[in-house]
């Protein structure tokens, strides 16, 4: 399977612990994303990168938040000192751009389920 | 700003009979439109797509869309319920000014009765 992957599916942690995820891409993409979607609401954006650089981020992306893609490879997205708030299912995704092009499909994993108990 | 409303969470319907999930949209700007449908345990698809071209869309499954810039909508049909089309369905809207990220509707839940 050539889609994006996310690693761990699912991740229960007490509250106060540090997570951290990790997103693989479709190889050939050199534009990742970061989404959160809580229950009975569509994803809502958190992050993106091109390449290694990341472009923008949400008002949604506390301090306590964190995202790297480094070499433009694969991403991690690392919570510290987790909330009971931050229990929801965190999706990423990827899409081939160019600087010119504005539309990219973008391509979404199964995503990593968060429970903070 | 941007955003997306969609009319209806749920959604029933008997298989063989006519789909309708509604969606209104807001954008300052010229935008690109999607559906993007969400099974249980997999990851979104995209059904179909909206970029200032043609305005009746047609996607995967049978599905289309049309954009109505007057009315500001861009409602999901299809002619023919099936059972497999039982999903969460998104309305997304994406600014044609560069900007990256999508904006997701809420969702409507589709149930397809036997």
């Amino acid at each position: 399977d050539t889609g994006v992957s996310q690693d761990p599916r699912h991740k229960i942690t007490k509250r106060g612990q540090n997570v951290t995820f990790r997103c693989d891409p479709i190889s050939e993409h050199n534009r990742l994303y970061w989404y959160r979607q809580t229950l009975g609401q569509g994803p809502e954006f958190l992050t993106y990168f091109q390449n290694e650089a990341q472009l923008e981020k949400s008002r949604l992306l506390s301090d306590r938040f964190s995202a790297e893609r480094p070499k433009g490879s694969f991403s991690t997205l690392e919570i510290q000192r987790t909330e009971q708030g931050d229990s929801a299912m965190y999706l990423c995704a990827s899409s081939f751009g160019t600087s010119g092009s504005s539309y990219n499909e973008q391509f979404f994993g199964p995503g990593t389920r968060l429970t903070v108990l | 700003a941007q955003s997306v409303t969609q009319l209806d969470s749920h959604v029933s319907v008997s298989e063989g009979t006519p789909v309708l999930l509604r969606c209104n949209y807001s954008s300052s700007y010229s935008p690109s439109l999607f559906w993007y449908v969400q099974h249980p345990n997999k990851g979104l698809q995209l059904l179909l797509k909206y970029t200032s071209a043609a305005t009746l869309v047609k996607g995967i499954n049978g599905f289309e869309a049309e954009f109505k810039k007057s009315e500001t909508s861009f409602h999901l049909t299809k002619p023919s319920a099936h059972m497999s089309d039982a999903a969460e369905y998104f309305c997304v809207v994406s600014m044609d000014t560069g900007r990256r990220a999508l904006t997701f509707g809420s969702g409507t839940r589709l149930q397809v009765q036997p």
